[in-house]
C-alpha cells in the first residue's frame, strides 16, 4: 500500500535553520492531511492538519503546504530546535470515513 | 491537557492465547480507533468505532479481532487466538465529532507473541 509515501527516511538540519519534510500521495479521495511527530516508545503526537481545499496552514513554527495538482505536501519547521528531533509521519484521511493512511516516516535530526 | 491512556504498556503472550488491550480515550471524544505498527513497517489502521458500533475496519481486522466499549470510559481490543505475526505496537486513538480527522493517539501497547 503506497498511497502515502515519504521518500526521505532521514533528514539532518542545523539548529535554527528550516526543516522541510515531504510527502506524496496518490489517492484523490483524501480530504484531510495531517502531520504527526513520534518519539521512541511513545504514540504519534498530532502536529497540524490541512484540508484538501486549502494550500497552506500555519501554527506557530509549523507550516503545512499542499500542492493538490502535484499530490504533494510538505511540513516546514522554522526555526528548527533540537527538541524537534523525532520521526515525522504524514497521514491522510479518505473522505469516505475517518481511517488514516500513514506514510513510512522521516527521521529528523536537529543538531545543536 | 487530556490524553489517551493505554494499558498495559507491554504484553507478552503465547501463541493461541487471548489478549485484551485496554484504552481510555479522551473523555469528550466520540470516535475511537485502533492502529498497529509492526516493527519496521508503517502505522496501519485496524478499526474505528462510533456510537457503539464499528464504523470502518481494514482487511487486517478479521474474525480474530473484536472491539468493545464496556462502559463510559474504556475501549478495548481483543485478539482471540494470537499469532506470531500479531506482534506489534498497538495504538488507540480518539477524535471529536466535529474534527474527526484529528486523531489523538495513546502511548501504545507493545504486544509480543511467543
Amino acid at each position: 500500500d503506497q498511497q502515502v509515501k515519504q521518500n526521505s527516511p532521514s533528514l539532518s538540519v542545523q539548529e535554527g535553520r528550516i526543516s522541510i519534510l515531504n510527502c506524496d500521495y496518490t489517492n484523490s479521495m483524501f480530504d484531510y492531511f495531517l502531520w504527526y511527530k513520534k518519539y521512541p516508545a511513545e504514540g504519534p503526537t498530532f502536529l497540524i492538519s490541512i484540508s484538501s481545499i486549502k494550500d497552506k496552514n500555519e501554527d506557530g513554527r509549523f507550516t503545512v503546504f499542499l500542492n493538490k495538482s502535484a499530490k504533494h505536501l510538505s511540513l516546514h519547521i522554522v526555526p528548527s530546535q533540537p527538541g524537534d528531533s523525532a520521526v515525522y509521519f504524514c497521514a491522510a484521511r479518505n473522505n469516505a470515513g475517518n481511517m488514516l493512511t500513514f506514510g513510512g516516516g522521516t527521521r529528523l535530526m536537529v543538531k545543536p | 491537557e487530556p490524553e489517551v491512556t493505554q494499558t498495559p504498556s507491554h504484553q507478552v503472550t503465547q501463541m493461541g492465547q487471548e489478549v485484551i488491550l485496554r484504552c481510555v480515550p479522551i473523555s469528550n471524544h466520540l470516535y475511537f480507533y485502533w492502529y498497529r505498527q509492526i516493527l519496521g513497517q508503517k502505522v496501519e489502521f485496524l478499526v474505528s468505532f462510533y456510537n457503539n458500533e464499528i464504523s470502518e475496519k481494514s482487511e487486517i481486522f478479521d474474525d480474530q479481532f473484536s472491539v468493545e466499549r464496556p462502559d463510559g470510559s474504556n475501549f478495548t481490543l481483543k485478539i482471540r487466538s494470537t499469532k506470531l505475526e500479531d506482534s506489534a505496537m498497538y495504538f488507540c486513538a480518539s477524535s471529536e465529532g466535529d474534527r474527526a480527522y484529528e486523531q489523538y493517539f495513546g502511548p501504545g501497547t507493545r504486544l509480543t507473541v511467543t
